[in-house]
């Protein structure tokens, strides 16, 4: 079944980065744009940006402009969504969506910042 | 970047009808999606288009849009209806497509 596949969970302090994959399988990889959403504990989703995986094309929420890079593998149907300068307020669980129509969902992958 | 503004919650009656409605400028423009989402786990699309149910969603649920505000609607809510409702949309700004969530409405069932 088509599905998407995310990265386990992550702890990382302030300042470093993190670097979160998201497997596609059950479709053709390069057809769909893969987009970026967070949700911090108990808040609503946030669109952070997406890519196209045949072009390799990316568009970034304002917001994250400068901190976030989203790449992929098409060999191995992966996309992948790297922050930098990671701080406490990164805290939150990241998830990769297919589409405009964000129809399919990874499982989310948790990131945490502390020191 | 624009904003999508929806009620922060909603209670119904088992068996009644609710609408969540969400409100911004983009929707003016673009059709909204919405999305339910349970209490840990990921979201899950209920609604796209101008009312279109992606395969397993019961037809209870249904979505409308007039100017600036899009509703989603569920008749004959149910038990397992009670969670958190999303919706989205492309966002007008920019010069590449951005899209935008709205606040979340939490729905409880009685």
């Amino acid at each position: 079944q088509v599905q998407l596949v995310q990265s386990g969970a992550e702890v990382k302090k302030p300042g470093a980065s993190v670097k979160v994959s998201c497997k596609a399988s059950g479709y053709t990889f390069t057809s769909y744009d893969i987009n970026w959403v967070r949700q911090a504990t108990g808040q609503g989703l946030e669109w952070m940006g997406w890519m196209n995986p045949n072009s390799g094309n990316t568009g970034y929420a304002q917001k994250f402009q400068g901190r976030v890079t989203m790449t992929r593998n098409t060999s191995i149907s992966t996309a992948y969504m790297e922050l930098s300068s990671l701080r406490s307020e990164d805290t939150a669980v990241y998830y990769c969506a297919r589409g405009w129509g964000f129809d399919i969902w990874g499982q989310g992958t948790m990131v945490t910042v502390s020191s | 970047s624009s904003e999508l503004t929806q009620d922060p919650a909603v209670s119904v009656a088992l068996g009644q009808t609710v609408r969540i409605t969400c409100q911004g400028d983009s929707l003016r423009s673009y059709y909204a999606s919405w999305y339910q989402q349970k209490p840990g786990q990921a979201p899950v699309l209920v609604i796209y288009g101008k009312n279109n149910r992606p395969s397993g969603i019961p037809d209870r649920f249904s979505g409308s849009s007039s100017g600036n505000t899009a509703s989603l609607t569920i008749t004959g809510a149910q038990a397992e209806d009670e969670a958190d409702y999303y919706c989205n949309s492309r966002d007008s700004s920019g010069n590449h497509p951005n899209y935008v969530f709205g606040t979340g409405t939490k729905v409880t069932v009685l």
